[in-house]
């Protein structure tokens, strides 16, 4: 069975502070790895991956993925109350089904 | 504007009474999914379709039931629901990318079922 692991589970960051998130995966016939983001609605993309060692940058975020480990981090620089959510992570195998971490609750204060 | 709708987005039910959530997607994409989401449980896969009159279950289908007879919509049949299944539901859509196998998924807004 596919499993996807993040950690922490939740975090609170002062704002300019920089946070890093945790993503490790077991996924059979593991084709790539994707973030997104949840405020109080649906999940928004952030980041997909698929090359080991090449990271991806967004503004203040920023990601890579390890597929010798097993793992990606997501980056998230000089944090904004905005950037309070849960982020989610997610492993792609067989039949494209993408398969969730429990995703980490980030509370960004003033 | 591309989007994936779902509806109801807020329904209170009793026990054993058939509903069906509506979802539909103007993107052309071919691969639909649902998923409930519940605390501490994060985002499980209830069905997916591949493709027109392809389906097929995900990680929690029992309870569910879905169709796929046109390539926009994708409804949600609980026929008999019971309180395990008050969860936040959503939808979500994506081209079917074969053996790139990327899956970024464009969400429906979601639909809070509550079941008495």
């Amino acid at each position: 069975e596919d499993k996807v692991v993040q950690s922490p589970l939740s975090l609170v960051v002062h704002e300019g502070d920089t946070v890093t998130l945790n993503c490790s995966y077991e996924v059979t016939n593991f084709r790539s790895l994707l973030w997104y983001k949840q405020e109080k609605k649906a999940p928004t993309f952030l980041f997909m991956l698929t090359s080991s060692g090449i990271e991806k940058k967004s503004g203040r975020l920023s990601s890579i993925l390890d597929k010798k480990e097993l793992f990606s981090i997501l980056n998230i620089t000089a944090t904004q109350t905005g950037d309070s959510a849960v982020y989610l992570c997610a492993g792609t195998g067989a039949n494209s089904k993408l398969t969730f971490g429990k995703g980490i609750t980030l509370s960004v204060r003033p | 504007e591309a989007q994936v709708t779902q509806n109801p987005r807020y329904l209170i039910t009793v026990t054993g009474k058939k509903l069906t959530v509506t979802c539909s997607q103007n993107m052309n994409h071919e691969y639909m999914s649902w998923y409930r989401q519940d605390p501490g449980l994060g985002l499980r896969q209830i069905y997916y379709s591949m493709n027109v009159e392809v389906t097929d279950k995900g990680d929690v289908p029992e309870g569910y039931k879905v169709s796929r007879k046109e390539k926009r919509n994708f409804p949600l049949i609980l026929e008999s629901p019971s309180p395990n299944q008050t969860s936040l539901y959503f939808c979500a859509s994506s081209y079917f990318t074969g053996q790139a196998g990327a899956n970024v998924l464009t969400f429906g807004a979601g639909s809070r079922l509550t079941v008495l």
